[in-house]
């Protein structure tokens, strides 16, 4: 049972680029999150999901885009890298509401 | 909307004692709150799932407690090793589809 899993686990982009951070999980949990967190902080909602075709913001969407095509994928897209984008981002899923959330492993990013 | 504090910030203590990490919450009318275990550049290991129902849940050497009224709970570890060093998070779900997390609590036990 792999869980969730996040790739790439580090890349680097230049300021203006694109990319997409890509999340699965093989649980059939139906609820889907993206996370940022800043070197001393806690983490930060970015986008969440509550199913296929279902997205919605969090605290801090700026920036950012997803979709949920499948209930497996949450892909995180980033146009026109900032360097304010530098951080370590986190995908996790959960089954339903009021149930325990699992983390991947993260994805480190750095805009320079 | 929800804020999450906890203390202390970061702790250390010898190997052997017996410890306690905090954390408060201001909005009481929460489904359930998650205590995380976070390894440096590592993901998140989740530690206690506590229900809004429940008072404490226990795994091991491990307890936390949940008092909704007061907006607080607290893990308790026993008798600490040098293997539980790591950031401790706090995470409360208000929601019910999103958590809201504390900064965490840096933990160093000493051989």
């Amino acid at each position: 049972n792999a869980g969730v899993t996040q790739t790439p686990k580090f890349r680097i982009l230049k300021i203006g680029q694109s990319m997409t951070l890509q999340c699965t999980q093989d649980m059939n949990h139906n609820y889907m999150y993206w996370y940022r967190q800043d070197p001393g902080m806690g983490l930060k909602l970015i986008y969440y999901s509550v199913g296929a075709g279902i997205t919605d913001k969090g605290e801090v969407p700026n920036g950012y885009n997803v979709s949920r095509s499948t209930t497996e994928d949450f892909p995180l897209r980033l146009e026109l890298a900032a360097p304010s984008q530098t951080s370590v981002y986190f995908c996790a899923s959960s089954y339903g509401t009021g149930d325990g959330y699992t983390f991947g492993s993260g994805t480190r990013l750095t805009v320079v | 909307k929800q804020e999450v504090t906890q203390i202390p910030a970061a702790l250390s203590v010898p190997e052997g004692e017996n410890l306690v990490l905090n954390c408060s919450f201001t909005d009481s009318a929460i489904y359930n709150l998650q205590w995380f275990r976070q390894d440096p550049g590592k993901g998140l290991t989740s530690l206690l799932l506590i229900q809004s129902s429940q008072r404490e849940q226990t795994s091991g050497r491990l307890n936390a407690s949940l008092d909704k009224s007061s907006g607080r709970s607290t893990l308790y570890i026993a008798a600490s090793q040098p293997g539980d060093s790591a950031t401790y998070l706090c995470a409360v779900n208000t929601s019910g589809s999103r958590l809201t997390f504390g900064e965490g609590t840096q933990l160093t036990v000493n051989p």
